[in-house]
């Protein structure tokens, strides 16, 4: 059950667009498209912001999108804004019947 | 409204035993998938267990054999029984309603649980 792989920070302006990668394997990301996307701010727990690879949970920005191919899988926010600046967590089901989640990306808006 | 509180989390000796509970409201506890997660202080989320609707349950590599989890329908509450603890348990504990064991909609707020002498 080893971590997804996302990057440790990613960074951007306000207006701009990011993307966050999500690296697994042929057990989890490749495998199902059960890949999920959570916001966590300081001292906060976590919010669903993208559940089954591309799929927005009701009163998430469509800033906000996900995406998958292969092993790699996606989180995008465009038009970055302020309040957006958080760790972000990719999550997928696995062919153990359990979930395994990524090490987690700071977004830092500049 | 979906809620859920988490209790029992504290200081603790490594070796020793420990029960976080989760009160939930506002949905029902045995029709539906209902997860541990765990973030150590300062670190990354990490998946502790899992237990369906139907009963089955799963659990990460790291707590299998030490970590149970269950649930009592008349009180609607979810459980974690926590054995052998060891300093690498130290974390704070959220309790979250799961869809198709998939993907987590509903939070706690946490509990902390510390193992040290």
């Amino acid at each position: 059950q080893s971590a997804l792989t996302q990057p440790a920070s990613v960074s951007g302006s306000p207006g701009q667009s990011i993307t966050i990668s999500c690296t697994g394997t042929s057990s989890d990301v490749a495998g199902y498209n059960y890949v999920s996307w959570y916001q966590q701010h300081p001292g906060k727990a976590p919010k669903l912001m993208i559940y089954d690879v591309s799929n927005r949970p009701s009163g998430v920005s469509n800033r906000f999108s996900g995406s998958k191919s292969g092993n790699t899988a996606s989180l995008t926010i465009s038009g970055l804004q302020a309040e957006d600046e958080a760790d972000y967590y990719c999550s997928s089901y696995t062919s153990s019947s359990t979930v395994v989640f990524g090490g987690g990306t700071k977004l830092t808006v500049l | 409204e979906v809620q859920l509180v988490e209790s029992g989390g504290g200081l603790v000796q490594p070796g020793g035993s420990l029960r976080l509970s989760c009160a939930a409201s506002g949905f029902t506890v045995s029709s539906n998938y209902i997860s541990w997660v765990r973030q150590a202080p300062g670190k990354g989320l990490e998946w502790v267990s899992v237990i369906y609707s139907g009963g089955s349950t799963y659990y990460a590599d790291s707590v299998k054999g030490r970590f149970t989890i269950s649930r009592d329908s008349s009180k609607n509450m979810l459980y974690l029984q926590m054995n052998s603890l060891r300093a690498e348990d130290t974390a704070v504990y959220y309790c979250a309603k799961t869809v198709g064991a998939t993907h987590i909609d509903y939070w706690g707020q946490g509990t902390l649980v510390t193992v040290s002498s």
